[in-house]
């Protein structure tokens, strides 16, 4: 299957920090990535959805202005996580997913976030 | 509302079969996957089912009725590295992901 790659795999920041974290597809175009978050022991939890050269299309709770997507190439987006605070400690996880809307996303490994 | 369930959790022994059932209850249909996520990792890749029928991947198989919004994912000759979470997701109308809780399987030796 295809490959994503996600970078950090594991951060630790200090409260009111902001995390960057990358996803990429290192072996397909991917017009649309998703972002996901996942709590322990809980399912997961679409954030946003973006497409290629546009905006970001998020789900409902997720503060758009909190959770900055950018997804300026066919290979990677990017999530922030602006002013993390404890309670944005999670695990996240992105997607891809290539031009048709039938294809099977495929998984980077994920994020571990710890706020302190 | 759109709804997918299935079983919380599992138990199976090495060696045998186990069967994951699905039910959906979506706005349209573009397909079922199953995917495979082990304690602490992301999810990968398992199976797309979009026709009826079975679907068969080495040890592990798919089914799909769509009349009965029902699909299984099978797996045989059980070994202990199968336990994990298996997450059945639907794609709906508007080709949204919608994702059951997920099955956790245990393995006993």
């Amino acid at each position: 299957g295809a490959v994503v790659s996600q970078h950090p795999s594991w951060v630790i920041c200090k409260s009111g920090t902001s995390v960057k974290i990358e996803c990429r597809s290192l072996d397909f175009q991917a017009t649309t990535m998703f972002w996901y978050r996942q709590f322990p022991k809980q399912s997961l939890m679409l954030m946003a959805t973006s497409n290629e050269g546009s905006k970001a299309t998020y789900e409902q709770g997720v503060e758009k202005d909190k959770f900055l997507i950018n997804h300026a190439s066919l290979t990677l987006s990017t999530l922030t996580v602006t002013s993390a605070h404890p309670e944005d400690s999670s695990f996240y996880i992105c997607s891809a997913r290539g031009h048709s809307r039938t294809e099977t996303q495929y998984f980077g490994p994920g994020t571990r976030l710890l706020v302190l | 509302g759109q709804n997918i369930d299935q079983p919380t959790e599992m138990t199976a022994t090495e060696g045998a079969i186990v069967q994951i059932n699905c039910t959906y209850q979506t706005s349209g249909f573009n397909g079922l996957f199953w995917y495979q996520q082990h304690a602490g990792e992301a999810p990968t890749f398992l199976s797309y089912n979009v026709l009826d029928g079975l679907e068969e991947k080495g040890r592990f198989s798919s089914f799909l009725s769509r009349s009965k919004g029902y699909s299984y994912l099978l797996l045989k000759e059980l070994q202990m590295k199968d336990s994990a979470s298996y997450l059945c997701a639907v794609l709906d109308s508007n080709y949204q992901l919608i994702w059951g809780a997920g099955t956790k399987l245990i393995i006993k030796p």
